[in-house]
């Protein structure tokens, strides 16, 4: 049974830092991997989606590497801004299911 | 697009109560998910809808909730009786592709239900 793990929970860093947020998953065989973001209160928002053939996606401050045999997932943000503080969720599918495996999430803050 | 809405964004209601959540998927969609949010489980896949159809239904906790798709433009998700431990929040999410397609979701704002 495939696991998503986030870890850690809650971050918090000086607005300008770099940042790294880490998801690991049990099983490998995966058929993509995507990284939403959540704002308090609101609705998930998709950030990035990575296939199981690719390492890495980018998306302006955003870089997200994907490395499957480890079963690991990185996303990078640089320069961090006040305005990046939310919930950051990583989520799976496996092959032929069409239902998302998530992680708990790592709650961000960028604090001024 | 104005993205997947839901309908109401909060309820508050006394348990014993029915509780009647909408959705309106993107136009275009073919799959629409129902999520349940709580602190203690995160989020949990209650049922998975493709072309109006529920193909999967697993999640959903018992007899006392039910979800419909009567056509591509609307969703609910009922439950009658409400119970206080129901409280959590509820998201819609559609996605574009046919059955089994792992593609974007995305989610609506969610529904905040409260069970007192």
């Amino acid at each position: 049974k495939q696991e998503v793990t986030q870890i850690p929970a809650a971050l918090s860093v000086p607005e300008g830092e770099n940042l790294v947020l880490n998801c690991s998953f049990t099983d490998s065989a995966i058929y993509n991997l995507q990284w939403f973001r959540q704002d308090p209160g609101k609705g998930l928002t998709s950030l990035l989606l990575i296939q199981s053939s690719q390492r890495e996606q980018t998306s302006g401050r955003l870089n997200a590497s994907l490395d499957k045999s480890s079963g690991r997932s990185t996303l990078y943000i640089a320069a961090s801004q006040p305005g990046d503080s939310a919930t950051y969720l990583c989520a799976v599918y496996m092959d032929s299911n069409y239902q998302l495996i998530w992680g708990a999430g790592t709650k961000l803050i960028i604090k001024p | 697009d104005a993205g997947v809405i839901q309908s109401p964004r909060h309820e508050v209601t006394e348990m014993g109560q029915e509780v009647t959540l909408r959705c309106k998927p993107i136009s275009g969609h073919n799959s629409l998910f129902w999520y349940r949010q709580t602190m203690m489980r995160g989020l949990e896949l209650l049922i998975y809808f493709n072309n109006n159809v529920p193909i999967d239904d697993s999640g959903m906790p018992e007899d006392r909730f039910s979800a419909k798709m009567p056509n591509a433009s609307f969703s609910t998700l009922k439950i009658q009786p409400s119970e206080p431990r129901d409280s959590a929040v509820y998201f819609c999410a559609s996605s574009l592709g046919g059955l089994a397609a792992q593609e974007t979701q995305y989610f609506g704002p969610g529904t905040r239900l409260l069970v007192l």
